[in-house]
């Protein structure tokens, strides 16, 4: 089946730090890649939506300049947490979809990300 | 802004009893796709649902979708503990942003051995 894989797994980093997350599509070509937040015990937030060579469409209350999308090609998409705080602490999750829309997304094993 | 509303947000049931899981939107959806969670683990995809009154099983899993296509049910017969995670739904609404998905904030499954 379709595979995505999000790396890194897990980062631990003091505050004021950018991490980088990084979302390929390996078997697949996906034009539309999404990203989630996901606090403890509770559903998938969507904060973004990723689309191949364009800009990327944030949901309110997101802000684009702290949440940076880069969706440069059609396996890759990338999510920059700028100058992480410990409120930004979450687990983080891309998912993606191929061309046929209704399609399921699959998504990534997730980013679990801790500001110290 | 469209909301799919899950619940019960948690179920404790002993190994052999059956679960059932429920979400209802207040506007008709486009589809409905369930996805279950492992602790620690990513959603996986089960299963879509796309017309009205549609059935589909899954081994022990029943999915229905309303005929009105605004809500769905997860159902398992015998849960095995195998079953534990959480399920979420998540709708697809017609229009702008098709391709997006609401999710529910899911019914986490514990199965008692």
């Amino acid at each position: 089946g379709a595979v995505v894989s999000q790396h890194p797994s897990r980062v631990i980093c003091k505050s004021g730090t950018s991490v980088k997350i990084e979302c390929r599509s390996l078997d697949f070509q996906a034009t539309t890649m999404f990203w989630y937040r996901q606090f403890p015990k509770q559903s998938l937030m969507l904060m973004a939506t990723s689309n191949e060579g364009s800009k990327a469409t944030y949901e309110q209350g997101v802000e684009k300049d702290k949440f940076l999308i880069n969706h440069a090609s059609l396996t890759l998409s990338t999510l920059t947490v700028t100058s992480a705080h410990p409120e930004d602490s979450s687990f983080y999750i891309c998912s993606a979809t191929d061309r046929v829309l209704n399609q399921p997304q699959h998504f990534g094993d997730g980013t679990r990300l801790s500001i110290l | 802004g469209q909301q799919v509303m899950q619940i019960p947000q948690y179920q404790h049931v002993q190994e052999g009893e059956d679960f059932t899981t429920y979400c209802n939107s207040s506007t008709t959806l486009s589809n409905i796709q369930w996805y279950k969670q492992r602790p620690g683990g990513h959603p996986v995809f089960l299963i879509q649902l796309v017309k009205s009154g549609e059935v589909k099983k899954q081994k022990r899993l029943t999915f229905q979708f309303g005929e009105a296509k605004k809500n769905s049910s997860l159902h398992i017969t015998a849960t095995q503990t195998t079953d534990v995670g959480t399920y979420f739904c998540a709708g697809r609404y017609s229009g702008a942003g098709s391709y997006q998905l609401t999710f529910g904030k899911g019914t986490k499954l514990s199965v008692i051995p």
